[in-house]
């Protein structure tokens, strides 16, 4: 199973800032016959399930708001909030999709500073 | 817009079969390259795929599981099934249905259901 490492666990960002989430596979999840990276973010607020944000690693989902940007390829990706709002209070994940079965990373916790 | 709600008991006794139904609204199992999978949560295992069905009938489980898996739809009813046999307390979880696209990204959840395994 690929293995996905999340950092920081959790981060304290002021509203208007911008907060990065790292995540790191245990191995590439690239595609080389299709240039894809088979990697998704999702954020789950408490009492809910995970919602999905972001796809193919840089993608995002129809009606996320365009201050949630994926970026990274092979084996190291983030997740970048740009300007942190109060409603963005969530554990977000990651997760690939490169080899069955399909795993996520431990999640990372962001709160307001 | 595609719903799902997960169903069944909230309690399972150590050693018996767990038993989940997803009811499917706004969209057909039966149709389209969807798989139609089992996730669970767990503070000590995280997000965990369980497995899934697909409507062309074939299903495959998180080998972590080993053979205590099956799954299986019910498409008059629009609805798919999990069960999990000879659970442990380790199994306690919140179960979730989820909808993911042919290459397994999850678009759709359903509100996940808490399975507690206790005596």
């Amino acid at each position: 199973d690929i293995v996905l490492t999340q950092s920081p666990d959790s981060l304290a960002v002021s509203l208007g800032e911008r907060a990065t989430i790292s995540c790191k596979s245990g191995q590439s999840v690239l595609d080389g016959s299709n240039n894809k990276n088979y990697l998704a973010w999702y954020q789950q607020k408490p009492g809910q399930p995970p919602k999905l944000l972001i796809y193919w690693a840089s993608s995002r989902e129809s009606g996320v708001p365009d201050r949630f940007s994926g970026s990274g390829s092979g084996t190291d990706f983030s997740l970048t909030i740009r300007s942190l709002q109060a409603e963005d209070v969530a554990v977000y994940y990651c997760q690939q999709y490169y080899s069955t079965p399909p795993t996520f990373g431990g999640g990372t916790k962001v709160e307001i500073k | 817009q595609v719903q799902l709600q997960e169903s069944g008991p909230g309690l399972v006794k150590p050693s018996q079969t767990l038993s989940l139904t997803c009811t499917v609204s706004g969209g057909s199992i039966s149709s389209g390259d969807y798989y139609w999978s089992w996730i669970r949560q767990s503070p000590g295992r995280g997000l965990e795929w369980i497995g899934y069905i697909h409507n062309t009938g074939s299903t495959y489980h998180n080998p972590s599981l080993k053979s205590r898996v099956t799954m299986s739809p019910d498409t008059s009813q629009n609805q798919f099934s999990l069960k999990l046999t000879s659970v442990t307390a380790a199994d306690t979880a919140v179960y979730f249905c989820a909808r993911a696209q042919h290459d397994f990204y999850f678009d759709f959840w359903g509100q996940g259901t808490l399975v507690t395994v206790s005596s």
